[in-house]
């Protein structure tokens, strides 16, 4: 039973292609994110969506576009692929008026070539 | 805005060896702190957090003391095992307005245990 799972954990494509990444969450939060992780280990937030509702929206290209279907799904669709769009894309998920704890994901490896 | 900064790695050290991880802050307000751990090929998880001011967050012998005169918290344990071989993360999340929805992490640091 995992708590927060995302689909391909890989994906391999070539420039100018679309894809999808899916995320979904079993806790019963409000709240679910995506971030990117570069070659680096570096860590930025792209968006999050509060109960369905977009709320931090980061600099972001606009080939990047969420979607919050319910509270419990946060899916990422990429329009016209890049090479520096290569990196490992995380969600994650958490409670407004809790301690504020991520709950993440595995991880969603996207290789663009 | 708020940031965080942490020690770069890589940091290598021998098995029962004791380890510090260096973490600073900035924040306005009194922020929650965090330290994540990501083992290879997976995600992140959380290892220990403290939500006010001389809080101590501990977690599988790991420990880190949120002290909000010098804006650090800094992660350490006295023995590290090879298992504990891993990227951890330094993270605030703010407590006013829209911040309170997001983590703001440091750029992590890459820690090797050998035998």
């Amino acid at each position: 039973d995992t708590a927060v799972s995302q689909t391909p954990k890989y994906l391999v494509t070539q420039m100018g292609n679309d894809k999808s990444i899916k995320c979904e969450q079993n806790l019963g939060h409000d709240t679910m994110y995506w971030y990117k992780q570069d070659s680096k280990k570096f860590l930025k937030i792209m968006f999050s969506y509060n109960n369905k509702e977009l709320i931090i929206n980061e600099t972001v290209p606009n080939r990047f576009s969420p979607k919050s279907p319910d509270k419990a799904h946060l899916n990422l669709h990429i329009n016209s692929l890049e090479l520096g769009d290569s990196a490992v894309y995380f969600c994650a998920s958490s409670q407004p008026g809790s301690t504020g704890e991520l709950f993440f994901g595995e991880g969603s490896r996207l290789t663009v070539l | 805005g708020n940031s965080v900064t942490q020690m770069e790695g890589p940091v290598t050290l021998s098995e029962e060896a004791f380890l510090t991880i260096n973490c600073t802050y900035t924040a306005t307000g009194y922020p929650s702190l965090f330290w994540y751990v990501q083992y290879p090929g997976e995600g992140l998880q959380l290892l220990l957090k403290a939500t006010k001011a001389d809080d101590k967050g501990s977690n599988k012998g790991f420990e880190a003391t949120y002290r909000k005169e010098t804006t650090s918290f800094h992660l350490e344990k006295g023995s590290v095992q090879v298992s504990d071989s891993a990227v951890y993360f330094c993270a605030l999340r703010g407590n006013s307005g829209g911040s309170n929805y997001k983590l703001t992490f440091g750029k992590g640091t890459l820690l090797t245990v050998n035998p």
